[in-house]
């Protein structure tokens, strides 16, 4: 399976901030995901990254809130905007690979904490 | 529209014993079914997955899963139960030909005592 890095691992960001997450893949692959699991809860889907074009929002989550480049085929990043306390969850990354398209590998998450 | 259910937010067995960890699912059509597990401050790692064919499949760590159509089920199960098994659960469901979003569940937390 792919290795999947995330930067940063942690951050802890002041309300109305933003930041941008970064997620690095060390093979090309076809599709990356964006999730958000928040505090003791499941992973939610916020959008598909796509290659070339914009990313595709799950209803719930909009492009000025999350806006998400995928530049090529190995990088993708996810700026969360203007954040609020309630915006305080992990953010993980996913990928299909291109050899094993059915099965999402998970980059080891982004732990966010907003005050 | 599809949907996971885990009835259990915690499991607890003895080191050694079996371990049963409990996944219902609701699709329109044929699914995908996946397990992943969560170690603490850790991104989700792939434990297994049906696709098709045998009902029982094979993972990582000595797991396997169950796949039944007519209960719609797909419970993890383990013979022998190890401490550091100690993790929290997911079952997830893809639809097949339904696009690549995969719909998780609240997962279980396993604890495996000595």
């Amino acid at each position: 399976s792919a290795v999947i890095s995330q930067k940063p691992s942690r951050d802890i960001c002041q309300r109305g901030t933003s930041l941008t997450i970064q997620c690095q893949v060390d093979s090309q692959v076809t599709m990356m995901f964006w999730y958000r699991q928040q505090p003791g809860q499941s992973l939610t889907l916020i959008a598909t990254a796509n290659q070339g074009s914009e990313a595709t929002y799950e209803s719930g989550f909009v492009i000025d809130k999350f806006p998400i480049s995928r530049p090529n085929l190995t990088f993708s990043t996810l700026t969360v905007s203007n954040m609020s306390p309630e915006d305080s969850s992990i953010y993980l990354c996913s990928v299909e690979s291109q050899g094993v398209t059915d099965t999402q590998y998970f980059g080891p998450g982004t732990r966010l904490t907003v005050l | 529209a599809q949907s996971v259910a885990q009835p259990e937010d915690q499991v607890n067995v003895a080191e050694g014993n079996p371990l049963t960890v409990k996944c219902t699912y609701s699709v329109s059509g044929n699914p995908y079914l996946f397990w992943y597990v969560q170690y603490p401050n850790r991104g989700l790692q792939f434990l297994l997955k049906y696709i098709t064919g045998d009902n029982l499949v094979k993972g990582s760590y000595g797991f396997e899963a169950e796949f039944n159509k007519s209960q719609t089920s797909f419970h993890l199960k383990k013979p022998s139960a190890l401490v550091s098994d100690s993790a929290l659960y997911f079952c997830a469901v893809k639809l097949t030909g339904g696009g690549n979003k995969l719909t998780f569940g609240t997962g279980t937390q396993l604890k495996v005592e000595l």
